[in-house]
């Protein structure tokens, strides 16, 4: 059975940091691209970041270009989200999906609350 | 990165046949054959109805049907129930490692 657990979310001053990690199991983690989706409570869904199978192909959200690093250890079998320099818009629910034939997995989420 | 415009809400009887539209440009609906679309429930994650503009996963009943036409890609559910009032949004491709969403279109059955 495919799983996806995220974690790392949490509250978080404006301008901090927070780490995010997404545990696959159930499948060959390292033959899958990696998208990280997020959600503003009451708001809808917004696509943030894809990493490709073998971490060389990243794509960014413009909104997040330059201050989010995606990456993946495929040894371990977990997808990461760094997110720097986080503003109040910043704060939702943060997905990561599996990316074959659509977004085919979800996990339930961690949520993300920046606010001082 | 604009997002792709969906109607805000669309509404139908139990029977009946809706069809929500997702309209976007060539650099995304238009150009690639990658739209695909997700079904929210209120507190769930997301999931996915059609992917790759007209596939559908076996666990989705065949109900839920895709198409797309120019920069306008469809979805469409016929013999509506009522566990099909949700959220929907749908997804495309926009080259360069890049997705856009819709902004959701909520669906009531009447």
């Amino acid at each position: 059975e495919v799983q996806l657990v995220e974690s790392g979310g949490g509250l978080v001053q404006p301008g901090g940091s927070l780490r995010l990690s997404c545990a696959a199991s159930g499948f060959t983690f390292s033959m899958y691209a990696m998208n990280w989706v997020r959600q503003a409570p009451g708001k809808g869904l917004v696509w943030v970041s894809r990493i490709k199978s073998d971490g060389n192909s990243i794509g960014y959200a413009d909104s997040v270009k330059g201050r989010f690093t995606v990456s993946r250890d495929n040894a371990k079998n977990t997808l990461y989200l760094q997110m720097n320099s986080l503003r109040v818009d910043d704060t939702a629910v943060y997905y990561c999906t599996r990316d074959y034939e659509g977004l085919a997995y979800w996990g339930q989420g961690t949520p993300v609350t920046v606010s001082s | 990165q604009s997002a792709l415009t969906q109607p805000r809400s669309v509404s139908g009887s139990p029977g009946q046949s809706v069809t929500i539209s997702c309209t976007g440009s060539s650099s995304d609906v238009g150009g690639y054959n990658y739209v695909s679309w997700y079904q929210q429930h209120p507190g769930k994650a997301p999931k996915l109805m059609i992917y790759d503009v007209s596939g559908r996963p076996s666990a989705v009943p065949d109900r839920f049907s895709g198409s797309k036409s120019g920069n306008t890609a469809s979805l469409t559910i016929s013999g509506l129930q009522a566990e099909d009032e949700a959220d929907y949004y749908c997804c495309s491709y926009a080259g360069s490692n890049t997705f856009v969403f819709g902004g959701g279109t909520k669906l009531t059955v009447l």
